[in-house]
């Protein structure tokens, strides 16, 4: 099966400016996540999606960052305007509705803000 | 809110040796599952192994073992013959219900 797809694989920009980060999940996969992942921390959730609703949102900034999974399948990021404390990798996941199921990755996309 | 504790953030093997790497966490669940994901440099997360919470039998992927101890909310990894590799960061996550969290990690050096 195709893995979760990312794009893209990195980006770099100024401080203010806006940026979107797009994933594909592993087709029939309800529950999608929104990581991010600061050099030499653990992922931090962001958003969890299932379906198209959005399940946790709780430590998303959101001032700044917004999510959405239109039709339950695809999801867009979008930070604005960025700050320098952004920069980060930001990870997708998604998962099965299996009870044990593990979370499958895609290979994240490195901000760096300037 | 549950937490994941991984209490060394660097270890280093000699190739073909094993190692342990620990982790803690806190929960008051009685139902959930605990991971070992492996991030390489290409900053792919692999899952490792997983285990479930109400299974007493530790779970095992080749060269990859658990010690779980549900009472002491310990759940560390031993991977056995390691491998150039196998050198990558580890994180220990946790997850119940939507619930998934995850450690801080640890890096782990293979020595030829």
């Amino acid at each position: 099966e195709a893995g979760v797809a990312q794009s893209p694989r990195y980006k770099i920009i100024e401080k203010r400016q806006s940026v979107a980060f797009w994933c594909n999940p592993i087709s029939g996969h309800a529950t999608l996540y929104w990581y991010q992942q600061i050099l030499g921390q653990g992922p931090k959730l962001l958003i969890q999606f299932q379906n198209n609703g959005v399940v946790d949102d709780s430590q998303l900034p959101k001032d700044r960052f917004s999510a959405e999974r239109l039709k339950g399948v695809d999801s867009t990021l979008k930070i604005q305007p960025a700050k320098l404390e952004d920069s980060a990798v930001y990870l997708c996941a998604s998962r099965s509705q299996g009870r044990g199921s593990p979370l499958h990755f895609g290979n994240g996309t490195r901000l760096t803000v300037t | 809110a549950q937490t994941v504790t991984q209490s060394q953030p660097e270890m280093s093997v000699q190739e073909a040796e094993t190692v342990t790497l620990s982790c803690t966490y806190d929960t008051s669940e009685s139902d959930y599952y605990l991971f070992w994901y492996k991030q390489p440099p290409s900053r792919q997360m692999i899952l490792v192994i997983r285990q479930e919470a109400y299974k007493q039998q530790n779970a095992t992927e080749n060269r990859f073992s658990v010690n779980f101890q549900k009472a002491a909310k310990s759940f560390s990894l031993k991977i056995s013959d390691s491998q150039l590799g196998d050198a990558a960061m580890y994180f220990c996550a946790y997850r119940s219900g939507n619930d998934m969290r995850f450690g801080a990690g640890t890096r782990l050096t293979v020595k030829p």
